[in-house]
């Protein structure tokens, strides 16, 4: 079925550093992708989307890119802040009947 | 208004207790959703209900028992429940538009602790 992957393992960076997070999917059709971002204590707010091939979603200086040909949707941010410091979820979706599939999450803990 | 509201924030409750956990939502959103997390895990998918009818069910225990009374709000029913089952809940919704979809929108969830 569809699913999604996110690298293992917690990130930990200086403030100002570059932020990459790795996501790759596996899908039978043509889903949407999406960043969500989970603050402590809080639920999951949407961070961007892309909805079809070679979209650029983008917000708050994260940028993620919808790439069929490497079946990814990396997410980037130039320059992070103390306050990025939280849980980062890959989801693609619909897929059967309007599920969501959900990456396993990265912890990003930011550093002054 | 891009916001699911859902009450309470924080309950806890005993193993032999009734009790609800409530969702709203007031963008026109077709479909909604219960979730649950536990910590560190992505979430879970427990219950969908699309255009106020049970379109899944993950298999959950007889415990957990949805409600949609219309297009607005979700309930999540809890009775006897375990331990194990202490997590945070989550409610979304989304668009759900002639088999279309849109993304999910998640509210701030319901801390529970069964003791």
């Amino acid at each position: 079925g569809d699913s999604v992957t996110q690298m293992e393992g917690p990130v930990t960076l200086s403030e100002e550093a570059f932020l990459t997070i790795n996501c790759t999917y596996t899908a039978t059709g043509y889903p949407s992708l999406f960043w969500y971002v989970q603050y402590p204590g809080e639920g999951l707010q949407l961070l961007l989307k892309a909805t079809k091939a070679d979209d650029k979603g983008s917000n708050k200086g994260f940028e993620a890119t919808y790439r069929k040909e490497t079946t990814s949707f990396h997410l980037e941010k130039g320059s992070v802040q103390v306050s990025d410091s939280a849980v980062y979820f890959c989801a693609l979706g619909p897929y059967g009947n309007n599920r969501l599939a959900f990456g396993k999450g990265n912890q990003v803990v930011v550093i002054p | 208004d891009t916001e699911v509201t859902q009450t309470p924030k924080h309950l806890v409750m005993g193993m032999t207790n009734k009790k609800s956990l409530k969702c709203e939502q007031h963008m026109g959103h077709r479909a909604m959703y219960w979730y649950k997390q536990k910590a560190k895990k992505p979430p879970e998918l427990m219950f969908v209900y699309s255009y106020e009818k049970l379109s899944i069910n993950e298999s959950v225990p007889s415990r957990f028992s949805p409600e949609c009374p219309n297009s607005s709000l979700l309930n999540l029913h809890l009775h006897a429940l375990q331990p194990e089952d202490s997590a945070l809940y989550l409610c979304a919704s989304s668009q759900d538009r002639d088999g279309g979809y849109t993304e999910a929108f998640f509210g701030q969830g319901t801390r529970l602790t069964v003791v």
